[in-house]
């Protein structure tokens, strides 16, 4: 299976400030055929489902606000955003799709400091 | 309007099986497939496996092979999920979720994304 590595476990930020989370999965995520990357992030709230962010690394999903945005290739992706508001505060995830046999990263909390 | 909506929660003793539903409206299931995730408390998201409600295909995580069994009803848009010979380990939140098709690997299985979740179920095992 495809490992997925997120770091920081944990990030403090104040508001209106950058917040950049990392994802390393354990082998290129990128289709040579249509120079993809099979690689998704979401938000989870406390109490609440996971909600989809991103997919192929970098196209937010409707209705995600411009302060998110994703970059990355190969093996390392980066989810920032751009200017933290408070109702950001939540756990991240990386989620390859490379594979069938679906893997995340361990998620990273992000707090406002 | 795409929703999931999950049955309730459940206490289970070790050794039991529980089955948690999945009703989908909208047509939610056309074409797409379901998929389950697990999040055992206080832990990160588990992906469990996938069912193609459709064709009736389905992958599991290999930890999981033997002990999971999904299936689909497509006159009621409802996915089923059962958990056989539960162990403590299995307490956790599981959810359904509908897997946004974005490719295919050399098999023809589809590779996704999830867009829309179900709210959840807990999921107990306790003595």
């Amino acid at each position: 299976d495809i490992v997925m590595t997120q770091s920081p476990d944990s990030l403090a930020v104040s508001l209106g400030e950058r917040a950049t989370i990392n994802c390393k999965s354990s082998q290129s995520v990128l289709y040579i055929s249509n120079n993809k990357h099979y690689l998704a992030w979401y938000q989870q709230k406390p109490g609440q489902p996971p909600r989809l962010l991103m997919y192929w690394a970098s196209t937010r999903e409707s209705g995600v606000p411009d302060r998110f945005s994703g970059s990355g290739s190969g093996t390392d992706f980066t989810l920032t955003i751009s200017s933290l508001q408070a109702e950001d505060v939540a756990v991240y995830y990386c989620q390859q799709y490379f594979s069938p046999l679906i893997t995340f990263g361990q998620g990273t909390r992000l707090e406002i400091k | 309007q795409v929703q999931l909506v999950q049955s309730g929660a459940e206490v289970k003793k070790p050794g039991a099986s529980v089955t948690v539903s999945c009703r989908a409206s909208g047509n939610t299931f056309a074409g797409y497939p379901i998929h389950w995730v697990r999040q055992a408390p206080g832990q990160g998201l588990e992906w469990m496996g996938m069912i193609n409600p459709s064709g009736g295909g389905s992958t599991f995580a290999q930890r999981l092979q033997g002990r999971v069994t999904v299936t689909s009803d497509t006159s009621t848009g409802t996915v089923y999920m059962e958990i056989r010979s539960l162990r403590f380990e299995d307490t956790a939140v599981y959810y359904c979720t509908r897997g946004l098709i974005l490719g295919y690997d050399g098999r023809n299985n589809p590779l996704t994304a999830f867009d829309f979740w179900g709210q959840g179920t807990l999921v107990t095992v306790s003595s």
